[in-house]
């Protein structure tokens, strides 16, 4: 079964354009989150999305967004980026079952973003 | 406080010991708790998890929990150089509708030394 992949792997931008992040879950996962990652911070939570709706979200700007398709492929979008915006987003997918949830999160290889 | 507490290290164990990593959590409502281990320049990758009180065996690796302590953590028994990376400790809650929300740990990073 093929894992995560995210697309692109590296991306170079400047300070006010915006981004966009693809991440193909493994077949049959449904949620997607997405996370940042700095040296300073850690892994720092952005949102998950189940069926395409946003189940829940981190506590970063509305700069930041995203979204699920129905074959559970989904975006993250960072418009107007800063310096600080610069680090590792990673992507990872879990299989939900009902209310017991299922916390295993299957990470992709990242997109590492610089902001110059 | 934060939510998951992990002391980033580094840790620096022989070969061939066993290395104890630990982690606390602020929320009593957590359900499920997960070790993540990440090589420098990769991606984290689940090693353990648990969900009840107790431990855990799987090969070289125990993940141990405590609820009434508010800790877990993860034994890693004759370690080995390949063992060198960051252990990132993570904590599930499960909130009403059947909503769950998962924190990290800074992560310990851990030296085994040859």
């Amino acid at each position: 079964k093929a894992g995560v992949t995210q697309t692109p792997r590296y991306l170079i931008k400047t300070r006010g354009q915006q981004v966009t992040l693809s991440c193909s879950p493994i077949s049959g996962h449904r949620s997607v989150s997405w996370y940042q990652q700095t040296p300073g911070q850690g892994l720092q939570f952005l949102f998950e999305y189940f069926s395409e709706t946003q189940r829940n979200k981190g506590n970063f700007p509305g700069r930041f967004s995203g979204r699920q398709f129905s074959n559970s492929r989904s975006e993250m979008n960072v418009s107007t980026l800063e310096l600080g915006d610069s680090a590792l987003y990673l992507c990872a997918s879990s299989v939900k079952k009902g209310l017991a949830g299922g916390g295993e999160q299957f990470f992709g290889p990242g997109t590492r973003l610089t902001v110059l | 406080q934060k939510e998951v507490e992990q002391n980033s290290g580094p840790l620096s164990v022989p070969e061939g010991a066993i290395a104890s990593l630990n982690c606390t959590y602020s929320d009593r409502g957590s359900q499920s708790f997960f070790w993540y281990r990440q090589y420098s320049g990769k991606s984290p990758e689940l090693i353990m998890f648990i969900y009840s009180n107790g431990d855990k065996e799987d090969g070289r690796f125990t993940a141990q929990l405590n609820k009434a302590s508010q800790y877990v953590s993860l034994l890693i028994r004759d370690s080995q150089p390949s063992d060198s990376a960051t252990y990132l400790c993570a904590v599930n809650i499960l909130r009403s509708g059947g909503y769950q929300k998962v924190t990290f740990g800074i992560g310990t990073k851990l030296q085994v030394i040859p």
